[in-house]
């Protein structure tokens, strides 16, 4: 178990290009969320899947931003015309529901985007 | 929303105990998270709490009062590195796979 991986770590860009993050939840975790986190707030959801069906996008999560999970494993998000206000560290986390346990979510180290 | 409320900072000194609050809205209460985040690094789970009382766990302990709508997380005999932020989370009371997150605690640990 390796826990959550997300990749670039840190990704600068301008104003009006494209950029996509990469996640790698734990292995046999089924579902997995993206979340938003700017400076002294707590993350913000943004989307989630079980397996590979997106389940709910949040009302913050604008056309410009889109999620997948083709084959249920990792998952991408990507901002497309990227904007000031999108500067923030974007979390993904996985968690295992079951019986047992809290089904709490295992976060990873995060992407932060900068937007110049 | 769901209303999660938390104060924005407190200090405490090494050895210490301090109590860090949390409300919440309790109509469509399915539970309560407390996280610790160091800054640039991942939230990590500390505690979870569904029914009333008290779950101690080491020197970290976490109480909830679901009449209250109200939770805290205790930290005893306090440490350097446990100068972090403190997230309260409660499930999502229309969706209890998600979780909605407060602004966090930034609790500051000096010596």
């Amino acid at each position: 178990d390796t826990g959550v991986s997300q990749n670039p770590r840190h990704k600068i860009t301008k104003r009006g290009q494209n950029v996509t993050f990469r996640c790698d939840p734990i292995s046999e975790h089924n579902r997995l969320y993206w979340y938003r986190q700017t400076l002294g707030q707590g993350p913000e959801f943004l989307t989630y899947f079980q397996n590979e069906a997106q389940l709910e996008k949040s009302r913050l999560l604008s056309d410009r931003f889109s999620a997948e999970r083709p084959k249920g494993s990792f998952s991408t998000l990507e901002i497309q015309r990227t904007e000031q206000g999108d500067s923030a560290m974007y979390l993904c986390a996985s968690s295992r529901p079951g019986l047992r346990g809290t089904g709490e979510l295992f976060f990873g180290e995060g992407s932060r985007l900068t937007v110049l | 929303g769901q209303n999660i409320d938390q104060p924005t900072e407190m200090t405490a000194t090494e050895g210490a105990i301090v109590q860090i609050n949390c409300t919440y809205q309790t109509s469509g209460f399915n539970g309560l998270f407390w996280y610790q985040q160091h800054a640039g690094e991942a939230p990590t789970f500390l505690s979870y709490n569904v029914l009333d009382g008290l779950e101690e766990k080491g020197r970290f302990s976490s109480f909830l009062s679901r009449s209250k709508g109200y939770s805290y997380l205790l930290l005893k005999e306090l440490q350097m590195k446990d100068s972090a932020s403190y997230l309260c989370a409660v499930r999502d009371r229309y969706n209890t796979d998600k979780l909605i997150f407060g602004t966090g605690t930034r609790l500051q640990v000096f010596p």
